[in-house]
């Protein structure tokens, strides 16, 4: 069965800190995607990234950086010199199926403290 | 651009009392979700449509109904509420393609009394 694990419930970090949250998944798929989303205080979910099975690049947008390795069913999302905005939690998600799965699993989400 | 609106943001109701929410879109979107958020437990998917006049059971859709009467619309019903029924709903919506991100509205917070 599919499963997305974000074992950190929450995390404190000093504004300027780099931080890291880790997302693990299951799937017996060979063909997925996996999406990380940020939901800020005002409780909108906002689409971060998209990361296919067959792209194990790296990725970097600005201040933030995805590390997917499929070899550890992983996906992490990094956060360079965190900001007070970047306080927020955030989901990580899987969708499978090489035809096209229309549900997503989200993990149980990360709450990030960005402390000034 | 509205994207994946949200009615109403917030509602209080008493037990056994019945109510719609309606989520609209206007990014002409096949595909359209309901979700509950709950502390500690992420986004648990309810029901959801792949076309307009087609829904589908999600993870969670136990006293909860929905229609999809037209594309645009994704209504989600409570006929009967109950307290464990509390929670924050989410909308979203996606097009065609595959695996393509949803987009949420900004969530309607539901109290049952």
């Amino acid at each position: 069965a599919q499963k997305v694990t974000q074992a950190q419930t929450e995390i404190s970090v000093v504004e300027k800190e780099d931080v890291t949250l880790d997302c693990v998944y299951e799937t017996r798929d060979t063909t997925y995607y996996l999406f990380w989303y940020k939901q800020p205080p005002s409780g909108e979910l906002v689409f971060l990234i998209r990361r296919n099975s067959f792209d194990e690049q790296n990725e970097i947008s600005g201040r933030y950086s995805w590390n997917f390795q499929k070899s550890t069913s992983s996906f992490n999302f990094t956060i360079t010199a965190s900001q007070v905005v970047d306080s927020a939690v955030y989901f990580c998600a899987l969708s499978e199926g090489i035809s096209g799965t229309y549900k997503y699993i989200f993990g149980t989400g990360t709450r990030l403290k960005v402390l000034a | 651009n509205a994207g994946v609106t949200q009615t109403p943001k917030f509602r209080v109701l008493k037990t056994g009392q019945s109510m719609t929410l309606l989520c609209a879109q206007d990014m002409n979107h096949e595909y359209m979700y309901w979700y509950r958020q709950d502390p500690g437990m992420g986004l648990r998917l309810i029901h959801y449509s792949v076309g307009e006049g087609t829904t589908a059971k999600g993870e969670v859709p136990d006293g909860y109904n929905v229609s999809r009467l037209k594309k645009q619309n994704f209504l989600l019903g409570l006929e009967s509420a109950a307290p464990s029924q509390t929670s924050v709903y989410f909308c979203a919506s996606r097009p065609t393609g595959r695996h393509q991100p949803q987009h949420f509205g900004d969530g309607t917070r539901l109290s049952i009394l």
